[in-house]
C-alpha cells in the first residue's frame, strides 16, 4: 500500500463547477496535511494546509480532514480554466519514528477545467 | 526575492559525468529538503537537513548521490557517474521547524544523454 494515494485522474470539470480531489494516507500518526498545485514544468506551490479534523476554507478552496478515516480532500468551487494543473496531496508523516518532518507526496491528480 | 533559490535551473550532461546542484533556502529556515520528481509522479523524498545535520536519507538513494549543508545555510546535491535514469527535476525546499509549511524552489532539471 502506498503511503499517500490520490484519486486517479485525469479529472475534467466545466468552468464554474466544483472540483473534488481526494487523498488517503496510511500512517495514523500523520499530523500535517497539505495540498500543492503544480503547473506543467513548474515546481509545487502551496494552496492549503490543514492540521485538525474538519473543514478549512480559503477563498474558493476548502480542505477537509478526517483522521479517523485517514482521508483528506480538496474542493475547488467555481472552477476556472486557470485552476487546470496537477494537484498534489502531501502528508507530514511520523512513520517509523524517524521520518519526522518529511513530507510524503501522492502521485498527483491532473485537473482540467474546460470553458 | 527571498524564496528558495536553485542553481542551475537546467543541466544537460553525458552519462558518466558528475553534476552538482546548489540550493539556497529561505534565510530563517532551519530545515532543508531535497526531492526528485519524474514525469507523472509526485515528488520523491531524497534527504533532509536540520541546520547542518543530515537527519535522513532515502533508502532509495544510491551511493552515487551525496548532499551537504556545511554551514547550515546553502546545500549542494551531487550525483556521481550519472545514468539516464537520473534524468528528473530535482527540487529543493525549506521550512522552519517540524510540521510547518515546506516551500519549494523552482527546481533543477537534469537531462542525462
Amino acid at each position: 500500500q502506498k503511503e499517500v494515494e490520490q484519486n486517479s485522474g485525469p479529472l475534467s470539470v466545466p468552468e464554474g463547477a466544483i472540483a473534488s480531489l481526494n487523498c488517503t494516507y496510511s500512517d495514523r500518526g500523520s499530523q500535517s496535511f497539505f495540498w500543492y498545485r503544480q503547473y506543467s514544468g513548474k515546481s509545487p506551490e502551496l494552496i492549503m494546509s490543514i492540521y485538525s479534523n474538519g473543514d478549512k476554507e480559503d477563498g474558493r478552496f476548502t480542505a477537509q480532514l478526517n483522521k479517523a478515516s485517514q482521508y483528506v480532500s480538496l474542493l475547488i468551487r467555481d472552477s476556472q480554466p486557470s485552476d487546470s494543473a496537477t494537484y498534489l496531496c502531501a502528508v507530514n508523516s511520523l512513520a517509523g519514528g524517524t521520518s519526522y518532518g518529511k513530507l510524503t507526496f501522492g502521485q498527483g491528480t491532473i485537473l482540467t477545467v474546460h470553458p | 526575492d527571498t524564496g528558495v533559490s536553485q542553481d542551475p535551473r537546467h543541466k544537460i550532461t553525458k552519462r558518466g559525468q558528475n553534476v552538482t546542484f546548489r540550493c539556497d533556502p529561505i534565510s530563517e529556515h532551519n530545515r532543508l529538503y531535497w526531492y526528485r520528481q519524474t514525469l507523472g509522479q509526485g515528488p520523491e523524498f531524497l534527504t533532509y537537513f536540520q541546520n547542518e545535520a543530515q537527519l535522513e536519507k532515502s533508502r532509495l538513494l544510491s551511493d552515487r548521490f551525496s548532499a551537504e549543508r556545511p554551514k547550515g545555510s546553502f546545500s549542494t546535491l551531487e550525483i556521481q557517474r550519472t545514468e539516464q535514469g537520473d534524468s528528473a527535476m530535482y527540487l529543493c525546499a525549506s521550512s522552519f521547524g517540524f510540521g510547518n509549511t515546506i516551500y519549494f524552489g523552482e527546481g533543477s532539471w537534469l537531462t542525462v544523454v
